[in-house]
């Protein structure tokens, strides 16, 4: 058990639909970073917070958003969902991203299937 | 754009068959580079961070090692329990803080009994 939690664990919705994945890192870390993986693209990066404030965006869609809030747990917004959104959406949470020993630890994700 | 490439894509072996996976990189300025363990439709599970040329890491029947181009996870006698998909990735830095892990996209390792 990294620390890191993820809710919910599975969701299944309709194209065109809108869904929140939240996030809560580990106790002490401020920086939460949101990754997608599916089967042809592997882990890609998406978007990371540190202590509230976005710091950094990766392939992140316009359709895609995200935030962090005062007690530092995150949400990613998905909206006008497509078929090919569906994929495993991961959170990970590091504690001080200027160590070059900054560690991520990981949550169990959040597998979403768009039918 | 760092780059990470890992082979071989799987890897089948039999219990106690010893191996190694291998992870190759182009980043401007290696700043650490991490092993992870990932089960099926679970998160990867931080496994070891390598810094510098040389350094090596071990972890039970894993150990980790670091060049200047690439790393290796050696298995030494693996079981069926270390079947998993091991990847491998580096920090890429902006402002001096790390932003982002850029993975490689894993080894599929399958042990058979």
């Amino acid at each position: 058990d990294s620390g890191v939690t993820q809710t919910p664990k599975h969701l299944i919705t309709a194209t065109g639909q809108r869904v929140t994945l939240r996030c809560s890192p580990r106790s002490g870390d401020l920086s939460v970073y949101w990754y997608q993986q599916s089967l042809d693209q592997g882990l890609q990066f998406l978007i990371q917070y540190y202590n509230g404030e976005e710091r950094a965006k990766g392939n992140i869609l316009e359709r895609f958003s995200a935030q962090q809030f005062p007690d530092l747990h995150s949400e990613l917004n998905l909206s006008s969902l497509e078929l090919g959104d569906s994929a495993l959406y991961f959170c990970a949470s590091s504690v001080d991203p200027g160590s070059s020993g900054d560690t991520q630890y990981f949550g169990p994700g959040t597998r979403l299937t768009v039918l | 754009e760092d780059q990470v490439t890992q082979s071989p894509e799987a890897l089948r072996l039999q219990e106690g068959e010893s191996s190694s996976l291998n992870c190759s990189y182009t980043v401007s300025g290696l700043r650490g580079l991490f092993w992870y363990r990932q089960d099926p439709g679970k998160g990867p599970e931080f496994l070891f961070t390598l810094y510098s040329a040389g350094e090596e890491k071990e972890k039970e029947r894993l150990k980790a090692t670091l060049t200047k181009k690439e790393s290796f996870l050696h298995i030494t006698a693996p079981k069926p329990e270390d079947s998993a998909t091991y990847l491998c990735a580096v920090p890429s830095f902006r402002g001096g803080s790390n932003y982002k892990l850029t993975f490689g996209k894993g080894t599929l390792l399958t042990v058979n009994p």
